[in-house]
């Protein structure tokens, strides 16, 4: 089956510092791969996500990730958080009908 | 375009009360749905999903059930509820086993329970 590990459950950085969210992803299939975020007390928007093709994948709000096979990684980077960036980050791999998310990393952006 | 709406967002419920929290897309036929619970600390925990009207596969054994009487609305429920059912339930769809698999989710219902 397949699963996903984000490490580290709460991440802080200083506004216009670089933001480093991890997420491994364990698939038998060649994944489909997805980050979302989620703001207090809201449901969850897609910043991005792989499918196929380019490995360096740009979304939303100035985030990327890069999917490596080798690493079986997708990490989600911004090169200078800003503070409407505090949310939660899930990662998520598809697996037939349905994605199975890892369980969020709180990104809190200081001052 | 395509929505989602899910209601009602708040409630609190005695223990043992029943549940019953909708869900509708509009603007898309033959969906995908889903139900997602999302506990403290624990991400997000697919509960049902369904393929069709009539169809619903169950991840989890738990108090708790879903029905799709139509095409485009989904129905979380339960005949009793417990502490545990507590949380903050999504609605959720996709268009279909031939796309990617991206989830489009509704604003959430929060439930607690006394």
């Amino acid at each position: 089956a397949q699963s996903v590990t984000q490490l580290g459950s709460h991440v802080s950085v200083s506004e216009g510092a670089l933001v480093l969210l991890r997420c491994n992803y364990s698939s038998s299939v060649p994944p489909y791969l997805f980050w979302y975020v989620q703001y207090p007390n809201q449901g969850l928007q897609l910043l991005l996500k792989y499918t196929t093709g380019a490995t360096l994948v740009k979304g939303i709000n100035g985030f990327e990730a890069e999917f490596k096979k080798s690493e079986t990684s997708f990490h989600l980077t911004k090169p200078s958080a800003h503070m409407s960036d505090a949310a939660e980050y899930f990662c998520a791999v598809s697996d037939g009908n349905k994605l199975i998310f890892g369980t969020g990393t709180l990104l809190a952006v200081q001052p | 375009s395509q929505t989602i709406h899910q209601w009602p967002a708040t409630l609190v419920q005695p223990v043992g009360s029943p549940l019953s929290l909708e869900c509708t897309v509009e603007g898309t036929s033959n969906p995908n749905l889903y139900w997602y619970r999302q506990a403290a600390g624990r991400g997000l925990q697919l509960l049902f999903y369904s393929v069709g009207i009539g169809q619903i596969s169950s991840e989890v054994p738990q108090n708790l059930s879903a029905s799709r009487p139509q095409d485009r609305q989904f129905i979380l429920s339960s005949k009793k509820l417990l502490l545990s059912d507590s949380g903050f339930y999504l609605c959720a769809w996709s268009k279909g086993t031939a796309d990617t698999g991206e989830l489009f989710f509704g604003e959430g219902s929060r439930l607690t329970v006394l």
